[in-house]
């Protein structure tokens, strides 16, 4: 079946500008999690959904960053007068309803440069 | 935010050696999980380990969970060209009746496999 998609892939903006960052989840899954992964890095976590509600969105680093879900799949990353430090691979993972042993399947990514 | 401590950050063997990484908190985990990455994608899982002391193989991989809950360690026997790519560690806190599973990485070991 098809696995998590990120859209774009890549995303090249200016200082200052807004970026909007999409992830569509493996049907059925109810958990989505947002990590950001700098070059050199691992992954770090931003936010996690259970359903259309953030559940945990510790990891935002500061308020011009936001993310939805709206109807409980597709999830929306915004980032708002955006900054060159924002310049990292974005990545989204779903899980399937939470139990002992669940898996989280990550996208490819996108990979958002800001000049 | 938190990484884990992962070692050596990179490794160049020559195909049919045996690997070995390992990866440290100074917190607690009680799911410790090893991923893989190529270029342009995201992690996908290799192995998960959700007992302290456990022991668990998949193929030419094998993974431990350290007794303190502090540790793990990914070997990998007679590399092969295609082993080449990043290794990542993660940590899991499941808490009983929580609902959000994030993970906490290293910052990945750089294996690179000579044919």
């Amino acid at each position: 079946g098809a696995g998590v998609s990120q859209t774009p892939s890549n995303k090249v903006t200016e200082k200052g500008k807004y970026v909007e960052l999409r992830c569509d989840p493996i049907s059925g899954h109810t958990a989505l999690y947002w990590y950001r992964q700098s070059l050199g890095q691992g992954p770090e976590f931003l936010i996690y959904f259970q359903g259309t509600g953030a559940a945990d969105d510790s990891g935002l680093p500061n308020d011009r960053f936001f993310a939805v879900r709206p109807e409980g799949s597709v999830s929306t990353l915004k980032i708002q007068r955006t900054e060159r430090g924002d310049s990292a691979v974005y990545l989204c993972a779903s899980s399937p309803v939470r139990g002992p042993q669940e898996t989280q399947y990550f996208g490819p990514g996108t990979r958002l440069l800001v000049l | 935010g938190q990484q884990l401590n992962q070692s050596p950050q990179s490794m160049f063997i020559q195909e049919g050696e045996d690997v070995s990484m390992n990866c440290t908190s100074s917190s607690i985990f009680n799911t410790w999980l090893w991923y893989k990455q190529d270029p342009g994608e995201g992690p996908v899982l290799l192995i998960a380990l959700y007992k302290a002391g456990e022991l668990t193989s998949n193929g030419r991989l094998t993974a431990q969970f350290g007794i303190t809950r502090k540790d793990s360690f990914l070997n990998i026997s007679a590399s092969i060209p295609s082993d080449v790519g990043i290794y990542f560690c993660a940590g899991q806190l499941r808490h009983s009746g929580g609902s959000n599973y994030k993970l906490t990485f290293g910052k990945g070991t750089l294996l690179t496999v000579n044919p």
